[in-house]
């Protein structure tokens, strides 16, 4: 069966200061893959995604960037951190067939002080 | 524009029967996908539509209109575990996910 990882689960970081969150899928090979943010009490906003190795979409234009350096790696970068960049950060995988559903890792929480 | 309207939140009682609807417009479609959202944590899938009608599974069923631009979720015989947000979210002509807020539901003993 498929599994996806993220971590780390929770992080506090000051403004400014570089972010690396990681992503990986087990299970299966050439996915889809999806990093996604939520605010408190909103809808989740698509920031990238991915069709394969170094093929990134990005959605929203911001300070935040992504990378997948293997099939099944996924990375979300940050080199200064504002304070908007807080939120709950999902990554998700999909199987490049119809109905292409995506699977959610458990998140990362990042607070920005 | 791509846009997504459910009720903000619902409240129901435990072994009840209720319904959450879901109108939305996209840039074309491609399905539409049902999540179910449990406070501080990952969205997990619960359900997929791309006919219209009624898809059931156990307790859940989800339904489609296409041409309405409509989805419910009905879920019955509801448990306390059922306390959560639900996401309807419909595929565009690309093929990506378009996320309203989802409906908070909760459910009283």
């Amino acid at each position: 069966s498929q599994t996806i990882h993220q971590w780390p689960a929770t992080l506090v970081q000051p403004v400014g200061s570089p972010l690396s969150l990681e992503c990986t899928v087990e299970g299966t090979s050439n996915p889809n893959l999806y990093w996604y943010r939520q605010a408190a009490g909103r809808g989740l906003q698509l920031l990238f995604y991915s069709v394969g190795i170094g093929q990134i979409s990005s959605e929203v234009p911001q300070n935040l960037s992504a990378s997948r350096p293997q099939d099944r790696q996924f990375i979300l970068s940050s080199k200064k951190l504002l304070l908007s960049d807080s939120g709950f950060y999902l990554c998700a995988w999909s199987e490049k067939r119809e109905p292409y559903e995506q699977y959610f890792g458990p998140g990362t929480r990042l607070t920005v002080t | 524009g791509q846009n997504i309207d459910q009720p903000t939140e619902m409240t129901a009682t435990e072994g009840a029967i209720v319904q959450i609807n879901c109108t939305y417009q996209t840039s074309g479609f491609n399905g539409l996908f049902w999540y179910q959202q449990h406070a501080g944590e990952a969205p997990t899938f619960l359900s997929y539509n791309v006919l219209d009608g009624l898809e059931e599974k156990g307790r859940f069923s989800s339904f489609l209109s296409r041409s309405k631009g409509y989805s419910y979720l009905l879920l019955k015989e509801l448990q306390m575990k059922d306390s959560a947000s639900y996401l309807c979210a419909p595929m565009d002509s690309n093929y990506q996910l378009i996320w309203g807020a989802g409906t908070k539901l909760i459910i009283k003993p």
